[in-house]
């Protein structure tokens, strides 16, 4: 089956800097990467998706690349703030519905 | 609409009780997921239903662990018998077809002692 590697596991940056979070996937069958963003007591809520026939996609403050060929993806979110601290899951799936989830990021934005 | 509907928030049970947790998914959404989230495995796929009828249970750890949904607006997940290493956060999640994104629920806290 599929698997996700995530990394780093937790992120400290100071507000106004970039962080980048990265992910790697192990079925080279998946074409659909998403990334989810949970905050503390609640539900993952997506925040981006990027699919295999595109390499970057961009919304606001936040971008995904995808690299096809080396099974690897990440997320980018510049000009961070403090509202933006919490856990950053990526996933991947083929078109079946069953996301692979990794471990997820522990991003702190420090004021 | 008030998104996919989790109870309890928050369940203690001793080991051996039979648990069992409840979604209502989003209305229209054809899919409906199971996960669980602990610190050491993260989130995991138990079971997904489409259309009410389950596709794939292979997440499902053992025997103890059932899901059921009897109808489009309703999913249960049962434990029997429960044990510690079941704690964790139980998710439900609810998808339309066609579209991937996957909407969560709040989670159930479940802690077994």
């Amino acid at each position: 089956g599929e698997n996700v590697e995530q990394h780093p596991s937790t992120l400290s940056v100071q507000e106004g800097d970039s962080a980048v979070i990265k992910c790697t996937y192990s079925d080279s069958a998946s074409n659909y990467f998403p990334w989810y963003k949970q905050e503390l007591g609640k539900g993952p809520q997506l925040i981006i998706d990027i699919r295999s026939n595109v390499g970057e996609k961009k919304d606001q403050r936040i971008a995904v690349t995808l690299n096809k060929t080396a099974k690897h993806f990440s997320l980018h979110i510049t000009e961070t703030q403090p509202e933006d601290s919490a856990v950053y899951f990526c996933a991947a799936s083929r078109s079946n519905y069953k996301l692979t989830f990794g471990k997820g990021t522990l991003l702190t934005v420090n004021p | 609409d008030a998104g996919v509907i989790q109870s309890p928030r928050h369940e203690v049970t001793e080991m051996g009780q039979e648990v069992t947790l409840r979604c209502k998914p989003i209305s229209g959404h054809d899919y409906l997921f199971w996960y669980r989230q602990t610190m050491m495995r993260g989130l995991e796929l138990l079971i997904y239903f489409n259309n009410n009828v389950p596709i794939d249970d292979s997440g499902m750890p053992e025997d103890r662990f059932s899901a059921k949904m009897p109808n489009a607006s309703f999913s249960t997940l049962k434990i029997q018998p429960s044990e510690p290493r079941d704690s964790a956060v139980y998710f439900c999640a609810s998808s339309p077809i066609y579209i991937h994104e996957a909407f969560f629920g709040q989670g159930t806290r479940l802690t077994v002692v």
